[in-house]
C-alpha cells in the first residue's frame, strides 16, 4: 500500500540554527498539507499545495518558515531559525484532489526537538 | 477558533467494553471525520460523514452526526488494546477549511 514519506524522523537542533524537512507525498497525490502538532494537541495546517501552488499558508509564521513544491511532487518545510517554541511534530500529509471531500493521508512525521 | 472540540480529553475502559467520543463544533459544515493516531506516529482516517448523513458503520467503528447540536459521536464497540490511541474529529467547512479538534486519549486495559 503506498504511503506518504518524511525524513528525518527525528531532529534535534539547537535554537537559531536552520532545519529542514522532506516528504513525499503518494504518487499521484496533487495535494500536499504541511501539518504541526504540539504535544497534547491536534494537528493545525501550516501550509496546503496544490501541485507546486500554495493554497492556503495563512497559519505559516513567514519570518521563519518557508515551504516549497518545485515540481509539484515532494515538499521541503524549512525552518530558520529554530525557536524552542517550535519543537513539535511535524506531519505531511496528501490527498488525491482539493475538495474538502477526500480522505488524508498522513506520513509518519517528524519529531522536532529544539534546545 | 473553528475546530471541532472533543469531549472526553481522556477516556480508559477495559477490553470488551464500548467507547464513545463525542466532537461538538460551532459553525455548518460539509462533512466531519474522524481519525486515529497511535502514539508518535501519523494520523489513520477512520470515517467521512458528509452533512445530509446522520450515521455510518466501518466494522466495530459507529460515527453519528447531528447537524441541529452540531455534534458527532464516534463508538468503538468491543474495544481491544489495539484500540489503544488518541482519536480526533476533523471538520471541514464549506471553503474546504479542515479544522482538527485537540483529541480524545482512548486507553483500553487488557
Amino acid at each position: 500500500e503506498a504511503e506518504v514519506a518524511q525524513s528525518p524522523r527525528y531532529k534535534i537542533t539547537e535554537k537559531s540554527q536552520a532545519v529542514a524537512f522532506w516528504c513525499d507525498p503518494i504518487s499521484g497525490h496533487a495535494t500536499l498539507y504541511w501539518y504541526r502538532q504540539i504535544l497534547g494537541q491536534g494537528p493545525e495546517l501550516l501550509v496546503q499545495f496544490q501541485d507546486e501552488s500554495v493554497v492556503d499558508d495563512s497559519q505559516l509564521p513567514k519570518d521563519r518558515f518557508s515551504a516549497e513544491r518545485l515540481k509539484g511532487v515532494d515538499s521541503t518545510l524549512k525552518i530558520q531559525p529554530a525557536e524552542l517554541g517550535d519543537s513539535a511534530m511535524y506531519l505531511c500529509a496528501s490527498s488525491l484532489t482539493f475538495t474538502g471531500q477526500e480522505t488524508q493521508y498522513f506520513g509518519p512525521g517528524t519529531r522536532l526537538l529544539v534546545l | 477558533s473553528q475546530q471541532g472540540e472533543e469531549d472526553p480529553q481522556a477516556l480508559s475502559i477495559q477490553e470488551g467494553e464500548n467507547a464513545t467520543m463525542n466532537c461538538s463544533y460551532k459553525t455548518s459544515i460539509n462533512n466531519l471525520q474522524w481519525y486515529r493516531q497511535n502514539s508518535g506516529r501519523g494520523l489513520v482516517h477512520l470515517i467521512l460523514i458528509r452533512s445530509n448523513e446522520r450515521e455510518k458503520h466501518s466494522g466495530r467503528l459507529r460515527v453519528t452526526l447531528d447537524t441541529s447540536k452540531k455534534s458527532s459521536s464516534l463508538l468503538i464497540t468491543a474495544s481491544r488494546a489495539a484500540d489503544t490511541a488518541s482519536y480526533f474529529c476533523a471538520t471541514v467547512y464549506n471553503n474546504n477549511d479542515m479544522r482538527f479538534g485537540a483529541g480524545t486519549r482512548l486507553t483500553v486495559k487488557p
